[in-house]
């Protein structure tokens, strides 16, 4: 059973550029939810596709943008690369529109220069 | 006031012993909730999910959940070296929208 799946595993951009980072969730999962996590913190929630619709968003620019491929899959799209967008960007998927438990993928780490 | 709190701290405890991990959240309406652990570049591993007020047991695990007050914990019973880790605990606030708490280092000392 294939677990969540991101890629790539790592990734350095500089300021300005653009970075396109893809999800595969689990089997049997139809809801892809993305997340942010700088050093030291806490996960903090960007947006959840299911149905290819963004669904909830979290407090993030609209320079963060997605998209839900008919597979279930996903992309999370981010313009105008900043510093502070350094983190680990992880993927989770769930089903039920998110109302069970999310399983999270291996991320991938960003660095901005 | 954050919307899911814990304490980061770290927290030492000696092999053998009981860890005990606490979590508040500010939604009262909040219906499931988490706990995840998370090894030091690695992504974020389910340990226990709880619904219900009261105890959860799972092997070494239990989770509590007391809805009134709030609060979550996680007691790690037989604590191990391959226990230390960062433990996020995260709560489900809107279908979906997973709010996580900044996490608590744990340093089990053999």
């Amino acid at each position: 059973d294939a677990g969540v799946t991101q890629s790539p595993t790592h990734l350095i951009k500089t300021r300005g550029q653009q970075v396109t980072l893809r999800c595969s969730p689990k089997s049997g999962h139809d809801t892809v939810s993305w997340y942010q996590q700088a050093l030291g913190q806490g996960p903090q929630f960007i947006f959840q596709y299911y149905e290819e619709e963004e669904r909830q968003r979290g407090n993030f620019p609209d320079r963060f943008s997605g998209h839900q491929f008919p597979n279930y899959s996903s992309e999370l799209n981010v313009n105008a690369l900043l510093l502070g967008d350094s983190a680990l960007y992880l993927c989770a998927s769930t089903t039920g529109q998110g109302r069970e438990t999310q399983y999270f993928g291996p991320g991938t780490r960003l660095l901005v220069l | 006031q954050k919307e899911v709190e814990q304490n980061s701290g770290p927290l030492s405890v000696p092999e053998g012993a009981i860890a005990s991990l606490n979590c508040t959240y500010s939604d009262r309406g909040s219906q499931s909730f988490f706990w995840y652990r998370q090894y030091s570049g690695k992504s974020p591993e389910l340990i226990m999910s709880i619904y219900s007020n009261g105890d959860k047991e799972d092997g070494r695990f239990t989770a509590q959940l007391n809805k009134a007050s709030q609060y979550v914990s996680l007691l790690i019973r037989d604590s191990q070296p391959s226990d230390s880790a960062t433990y996020l605990c995260a709560v489900n606030m809107v279908a979906g929208k997973l709010i996580f708490g900044q996490g608590t280092t744990l340093q089990v000392k053999p």
